[in-house]
């Protein structure tokens, strides 16, 4: 079965400094993995998927993350954090490996940057 | 981009009473839509993924007969929860597959639900 772990349910970094997020994940089936941001009291915006093409994936806002297999991990990260960064994170993985398949989510990791 | 709404973004409602969210792909035809909730501090857990023109599939433990769901276009799908008391307040938030990429799912902006 698929699962998904993230590690800290709290990161904190200073404006400029790099964001690392973390994320682990468990899957039968070549996983489909994904990143979702999600800003108070709305739904979740897709930052980047990775759908067993390039293991380096570049998404919206700076943001990209490495799939790498021998680690089972799929951390995000970003060089520079900026003020709008802030919100909660959360990684998945697809329940059944494929495109179409039932998503599975990580607690998720609240991001704050410190002015 | 691939576009869902959700409608209403808030509602409160009296213990008992019954509660419909709709949930629309204003851009694209979704073949698959999913509902979620979300409790506060954690993540969202599936409820149920719906298909057009058949009956939804629902996760265990989820009662089909409280949370009612009709997909009745390739564009609207609609939770209603039924006899709705304090212990279903929740943010519900769905999701839809656009068919011609299949990869992944687009999020409507939840709706928050708070029963008295």
């Amino acid at each position: 079965a698929q699962s998904v772990t993230q590690l800290g349910s709290h990161v904190s970094v200073s404006e400029g400094a790099l964001v690392l997020l973390r994320c682990n994940y468990s899957s039968s089936v070549p996983p489909y993995l994904f990143w979702y941001v999600q800003y108070p009291n709305q739904g979740l915006q897709l930052l980047l998927k990775y759908t067993s093409a390039a293991t380096l994936v570049k998404g919206i806002n700076g943001f990209e993350a490495e799939f790498k297999k021998s680690e089972t991990s799929f951390h995000l990260t970003k060089p520079s954090a900026h003020m709008s960064d802030a919100a909660e994170y959360f990684c998945a993985v697809s329940a059944y490996g494929g495109s179409q398949g039932n998503l599975i989510f990580g607690k998720g990791t609240k991001l704050s940057v410190k002015p | 981009g691939a576009v869902v709404s959700q409608h209403p973004s808030w509602v409160i409602c009296k213990s008992g009473t019954s509660v419909k969210i709709e949930c629309r792909s204003l851009d694209f035809q979704a073949t698959t839509m999913f509902w979620y909730r979300q409790f506060p501090k954690q993540s969202l857990m599936l409820m149920a993924t719906s298909n057009e023109g058949s009956k939804a599939t629902y996760e265990q433990g989820v009662e089909k007969d409280k949370f009612l769901i009709n997909h009745a276009s390739l564009t609207l799908s609609t939770l209603t929860v039924t006899s709705a008391h304090p212990e279903d307040s929740s943010f519900y938030i769905c999701s839809a597959v656009a068919g011609a990429t299949g990869e992944t799912q687009y999020f409507g902006p939840g709706t928050r639900l708070l029963v008295l």
